[in-house]
């Protein structure tokens, strides 16, 4: 299974963009990259995923890098209530399972 | 459309012990997965059920058991409880054909101390 890497951590002031990177430099053709965030002790929150091209939603934006190597979960006007542990995940395309690493706890100050 | 729902909320169990944990999955899903989250890692998946048969299953013991109903919602058993079972169980549940991409969509978690 594709593996990620994501920083432990990130601050971000409210109102700012908050963009959190992550690495997934062995992912295959059929791979997709999902992104999921949990509030504390709270169940996993789905935000966005893509494969290929840039995606975008009412939550956030994927930005996939063209040899989609690297990837960018940008949300645009942060919250206090975006403070939470983002989970980035390579999803293999045969499988239903998710496999989740330690994520980046972005703390969003005001 | 209700979401997913999972109860109880908090169990306290001691050693040995038996327990099921339950879930509702979202209206219209199909397939259910089980995960594992210990205080300050990442959810370990247990396993998936679609269509009441499992299908996939993560490096987690026998002891730790599932089943699907026919309206989809799920059990999860766990036989001979230990310390280390003490975590937050999470259920997701998604639609469509296994093994095709469907996004999950995970419950608000039981919490499980064993004693």
């Amino acid at each position: 299974d594709a593996k990620t890497t994501q920083p432990t951590s990130m601050d971000c002031a409210e109102g700012r963009a908050a963009n959190l990177p992550c690495n997934h430099s062995t992912i295959s053709g059929n791979e997709y990259v999902y992104w999921y965030r949990q509030i504390h002790s709270q169940g996993p929150q789905y935000i966005i995923h893509g494969l290929k091209n840039n995606e975008t939603n009412e939550m956030a934006s994927l930005i996939i890098t063209e040899d989609r190597k690297s990837s960018t979960l940008i949300l645009p006007h942060a919250t206090l209530r975006d403070t939470a542990v983002y989970y980035c995940i390579v999803r293999v395309g045969d499988t239903d399972k998710l496999i989740f690493g330690t994520g980046t706890r972005l703390q969003v100050f005001p | 459309e209700t979401g997913v729902t999972q109860s109880p909320t908090h169990l306290i169990k001691t050693r040995g012990q038996q327990v099921t944990l339950r879930c509702s999955s979202q209206s219209g899903h199909n397939t259910v997965s089980w995960y594992q989250q210990a205080l300050g890692q990442g959810p370990q998946f247990i396993f998936q059920y679609y269509r009441e048969e499992e299908n996939g299953r993560g490096n987690f013991p026998p002891r730790f058991s599932g089943l699907q109903f026919p309206n989809y919602s799920s059990e999860l058993n766990v036989n001979a409880l230990e310390l280390d079972d003490s975590a937050l169980y999470l259920c997701a549940s998604s639609a469509g054909l296994a093994g095709l991409q469907e996004t999950q969509y995970f419950g608000p978690g039981t919490r499980l101390l064993v004693l």
